[in-house]
This record gives structure tokens, sequence and C-alpha cells, in this order.
């Protein structure tokens, strides 16, 4: 039962465009949202982070827009960079408990 | 701030055997410590959930006899894979949060093969 989704396993996106990366989820208990990014054989580093009563947060290139009537979450990064190629997760949670990671999204940024 | 460490990074064992890895928070207290397993190319699977002086919660299908996990302190929990089998090979993660936040930071993970 995969409760937090992320259906584009890759993305590719020409350097200083905006690059969107989609999640949906299904548990409507869920109340804090995170985005993490990731290199091969390294640990996830955290994002941004969003509240289910807010819907946005933006922080430098980076901003998440949360759509709780349609359970789904984005993040949009702009301008691109080359260093922004990794796979992205999302996560979810509840009551500040365990976190539900999407499958992630492997981004490319093309010079 | 807020770093978490893993030791070691990467380890190769024989079947049979078994592995401790130590994750540890540098500069904060972790009342509650996570393990991780992450197959290629796949998401980030919870294994358990460890609080401080207490036992650890295990996710559905993880056996607890076989992966140990201690969190004896606010800044150190360990993994011990026992009588590891090929299958076991994994890239494993930790991550640490304190008391009241719902963010997690995570260590740099351990690749574990077992031959």
């Amino acid at each position: 039962d995969q409760q937090v989704k992320q259906n584009s396993p890759s993305l590719s996106v020409q350097e200083g465009r905006i690059s969107i990366l989609n999640c949906d989820y299904t548990n409507s208990m869920f109340d804090y949202f995170l985005w993490y990014k990731k290199y091969p054989a390294e640990g996830p580093t955290f994002l941004i982070s969003i509240s289910s009563i807010k819907d946005k947060n933006e922080d430098g290139r980076f901003t998440v827009f949360l759509n709780k009537s349609a359970k789904h979450l984005s993040l949009h990064i702009v301008p691109s960079q080359p260093g922004d190629s990794a796979v992205y997760f999302c996560a979810a949670t509840w009551g500040n408990e365990k976190l539900t990671f999407g499958t992630g999204t492997r981004l490319t940024i093309i010079p | 701030g807020a770093v978490v460490s893993q030791h070691p990074s990467w380890v190769i064992c024989k079947s049979g055997t078994s592995v401790k890895i130590e994750c540890r928070s540098l500069d904060f207290q972790a009342t509650t410590m996570f393990w991780y397993r992450q197959f290629p190319k796949q998401s980030l699977m919870l294994m358990a959930t460890s609080n401080e002086g207490s036992k650890a919660t295990y996710e559905q299908g993880v056996e607890k006899d076989k992966f140990l996990i201690n969190h004896a302190s606010l800044t150190l929990s360990t993994l011990t894979v026992t009588s590891a089998h090929p299958e076991d090979s994994s890239f494993y993660i930790c991550s640490a949060r304190t008391f009241g936040t719902g963010r997690q930071y995570f260590g740099p993970g351990t690749r574990l093969t077992v031959t």
C-alpha cells in the first residue's frame, strides 16, 4: 500500500528552466510534508517542508505547493542548476511520527 | 548543525556473520532514531523506530531477531544484522529526530555487501 506516490520516476530539464516534481498521497491524516534530495550512496538531505495549514512555502529557488483537496504536492525549482541533478523524495508524516517516503524522481538537469 | 554520522560507510562480510552499524547524532540529542533500508532504485523503507532507553518498534515484515536495534543513549543507536545472508545486502540509512519536531536528519548511509 503505497501511501505516497511519485508517478514520474525520472525528469529531464534544461538548465535555467523550471523543474516541477510531483507527489500524491492517499492518507488524509498526513499533516506535514517534506522534500529530500539524495545523491547515490549518500543519505537524503532535507530541502523544504510544508505544514498542512499552508498551501505554499518558499525557500530560495525551492517552492513547495500543497493542494489538500487533491492530496497533491509539488516541488518547484527555479532556475534549475546542474547541481540539482539528484533523486528527489517526497515524504509525509502526521503527529510527528514516522515518515512515509515516495518512490523518488530522478531529476537530470541538462546543461 | 544537525549532523548525523554512520559507521562504517561500507562493509563486506561473509554469509553467517554479524555486522554492527552505528548511527550517531553529533551536535544534538536524538530522542528518536529511525533505521531505513533502500534497495537499488527504490524508496526508503522504514525498518524500525527506536526511542532512547526503550525497545525498538519494528515495521511489519522486519525480523526483530535478525535486525537488532539498540538506542542506549541520546546520541547513539546501533543496528546489528545477525547471521547475515546475501539478501541482506543493501544500503542502510539511519535518521535522528529531536522530541517535538517532525524533521528527521539523515546519516550518510552504510552499504552492506554479504558474500
